[in-house]
């Protein structure tokens, strides 16, 4: 099976940066993703890693290392929007890219 | 260009009951995986659709069942419902090729009472 792991919980200031870690274990690992879903809405795509590295978009960025089963989301320069539940996820399985999430990381951006 | 649709956007049944979730993927999008997500926690992966197929399943008993038709459109369904089973449920959507990216819809909200 799979298992990830993610702080529960994330309070930073506007403007600040944060980091949300996650480990994981798991067998067929193809990838990890990470996803932000703010109260009440869907899941949105954030980042793919299926390399080691670090990948940028724009304020976010994601690193993997897969030899540590571990990465993390970088957020920069925080905005009050960026307050919501952030979700790591493994990609196992190849073709049918099942994905398997963490319980997510709430992020508190504060004044 | 819609994104992922999925109706009703919330429904009430009583246990025992039957209910049908309804999916249209984004528009290019050939492959349906369907979550239910508990209050707090992360979607889990109940199965994934390609071509009319069930590719792959995850931990959920024989009472959820799918399908996927020609246009790519899918559906869930739920047998002799449990209170255990009221989550907000979540269609995504992918292309072939897509690595780890997929679109979710809005969910659907199930109260089982």
């Amino acid at each position: 099976g799979q298992s990830l792991e993610q702080p529960s919980e994330v309070t930073a200031v506007e403007g600040a940066i944060v980091q949300i870690n996650c480990t994981y274990q798991t067998s067929g690992f193809y990838g990890l993703s990470w996803y932000q879903q703010h109260d009440g809405g869907a899941p949105t795509f954030l980042s793919y890693n299926a390399l080691d590295g670090l990948e940028e978009t724009g304020r976010f960025s994601s690193f993997l290392s897969r030899s540590d089963s571990y990465g993390y989301l970088l957020l920069q320069e925080l905005q009050m929007k960026d307050s919501a539940s952030y979700f790591c996820a493994v990609r196992v399985g190849g073709t049918a890219s099942k994905l398997t999430f963490g319980t997510g990381t709430r992020l508190q951006v504060t004044l | 260009d819609a994104g992922v649709t999925q109706s009703p956007t919330h429904l009430i049944k009583t246990r025992g009951q039957q209910v049908t979730l309804r999916c249209s993927p984004k528009s290019g999008h050939d492959t349906v995986s369907w979550y239910q997500q508990a209050l707090g926690q992360g979607p889990q992966f109940i199965f994934q659709y390609y071509e009319e197929e069930e590719r792959q399943r995850g931990n959920f008993p024989d009472r959820f069942s799918g399908h996927q038709f020609p246009n790519y459109s899918s559906e869930l369904n739920v047998n002799a419902l449990l209170l255990g089973d009221s989550a907000l449920y979540l269609c995504a959507s992918k292309g072939t090729g897509d690595m780890g990216e997929q679109f979710f819809g809005p969910g659907t909200r199930l109260t089982v009472l």
